[in-house]
């Protein structure tokens, strides 16, 4: 099942405009992350933000996290064709007995970038 | 060690076969991942291991699918008596041992059952 749900399900924009994607989910987690998949290439890791945190930056993401809202966001900024892409928010559950578990993604958001 | 890698990348079978596959992780990561991935849809969780040890099962869609890791180190995936459903791409990830950390993803291999 997927706890993860993006929004919006696809974006297009021009290129060096910010782009916003959101995410909700339903269970208590240990963190949050965000991947990217290019067309015909496999999951690339973007960022990481744990349940204790509220913002995070990277480079030119920016991720906040309300867990009172079991929501997240993912800025990027000063977009660039090369960041057309799907882009998925992934949870780590919180487990009542310690250790992981895997992580549960969501549908994804398509962001286009027009040249 | 230039990441996780995957093996075949495409697999075309015939319903009702057999088919097998393997994941070389990371060599100093003692977590890996299985994961399915079908259009439009973000990756599903199969099963892990931590070391040789198979952690988590019970997300495996069916008995007709199988896990090992013998030593450790390389993993394979094992789907019996294939259906058309089951044409999806398949991940594997791996991560250091604790809690939180990011997975890397191979590239997958994409089944497709005609």
């Amino acid at each position: 099942s997927q706890q993860g749900e993006e929004d919006p399900q696809a974006l297009s924009i021009q290129e060096g405009e910010n782009a916003t994607m959101n995410c909700s989910y339903k269970t208590s987690i240990n963190n949050l992350q965000w991947y990217r998949q290019n067309s015909g290439r496999g999951l690339v890791h973007l960022i990481l933000i744990r349940s204790n945190e509220r913002e995070k930056h990277s480079g030119r993401l920016r991720v906040t996290l309300d867990t009172s809202k079991k929501s997240s966001s993912l800025l990027i900024t000063a977009s660039r064709a090369a960041d057309t892409a799907s882009y998925f928010c992934a949870t780590d559950a919180l487990l009542a007995v310690g250790g992981a578990d895997g992580l549960t993604f969501g549908k994804g958001t398509h962001l286009i970038i027009q040249p | 060690d230039t990441g996780v890698s995957q093996d075949p990348r495409h697999k075309i079978t015939k319903r009702g076969q057999n088919v097998t596959f393997r994941c070389d992780p990371i060599s100093e990561h003692n977590r890996l991942y299985w994961y399915r991935q079908t259009l439009g849809q973000g990756p599903e969780f199969l099963t892990y291991f931590q070391n040789e040890a198979q952690l988590e099962k019970s997300r495996l869609l069916s008995d007709r699918f199988s896990a090992e890791r013998p030593k450790g180190s390389f993993s394979t995936l094992e789907i019996q008596r294939t259906e058309q459903g089951d044409s999806a791409m398949y991940l594997c990830a791996s991560s250091p041992e604790g809690a939180s950390y990011e997975q890397y993803f191979g590239p997958g291999t994409r089944l497709t059952v005609t």
